[in-house]
């Protein structure tokens, strides 16, 4: 079956604009994790849903982040007023439950504020 | 605060030899690891895991051993193929929520 799908896979943004990036979990999976991955480094927890429901946010770096999951499958990733410190590539993963640990990644999209 | 630490950055091991990645942790709370390979362009691929409960689960070429005392686990692959060459991370999750990633080993494999 399908896997976890990200659009766009590339971003290009001006300092101080609006982005949103999109995340297709695989079909049937409750849970879904958004990290954020700086260059050299392991991903880093953001946020996660089960269902619809945001369970956790504690990564999220500010309040210039927020992310939504309003009919528990497709997740929107929102960061306002971009700021060079945000480049990174955003992964999503989803999961089968809140009880599976395997988590499958997406190819991720890659954010650079210029 | 590096709760999941893999001290190497890179390692590089012949072809048909084994390849032994090393990943420590502090939080003894996590009752979960997991290892994730991951190639250029692309999103991590799970690999392999273990439970807390276990010292040691196999797939295949690659194994995973637990030294809960020392709060140390290692991926052993064998033998070794030009396909393995990629970021390995090392990951660990509490109570089967977010994942906690080491910041990787680059792994060549040498024909």
């Amino acid at each position: 079956g399908a896997g976890v799908s990200q659009s766009p896979r590339y971003k290009v943004a001006k300092r101080g604009q609006d982005v949103a990036l999109r995340c297709d979990p695989i079909s049937g999976h409750v849970s879904l994790f958004w990290y954020q991955q700086a260059l050299g480094q392991g991903p880093e927890f953001l946020t996660y849903f089960q269902n619809e429901a945001q369970l956790d946010k504690s990564g999220l770096p500010s309040d210039r982040f927020f992310a939504e999951r309003p009919e528990g499958s497709v997740s929107t990733l929102k960061i306002q007023r971009t700021q060079q410190e945000d480049s990174a590539v955003y992964l999503c993963a989803s999961s089968y439950s809140l009880g599976a640990y395997e988590q499958y990644f997406g190819p991720g999209t890659r954010l650079t504020v210029t | 605060d590096q709760q999941v630490k893999q001290n190497s950055p890179s390692l590089s091991v012949q072809e048909g030899r084994i390849s032994i990645l090393n990943c420590d942790y502090t939080n003894s709370m996590f009752d979960y690891f997991l290892w994730y390979k991951k190639y250029p362009a692309e999103g991590p691929t799970f690999l392999i895991s273990i439970s807390s409960i276990k010292d040691k689960n196999e797939d295949g070429r690659f194994t995973v051993f637990l030294n809960k005392s020392a709060k140390h686990l290692s991926l052993h692959i064998v033998p070794s193929q030009p396909g393995d060459s990629a970021v390995y991370f090392c990951a660990a999750s509490e109570l089967n929520e977010k994942l906690t990633f080491g910041t990787g080993t680059r792994l060549t494999i040498i024909p």
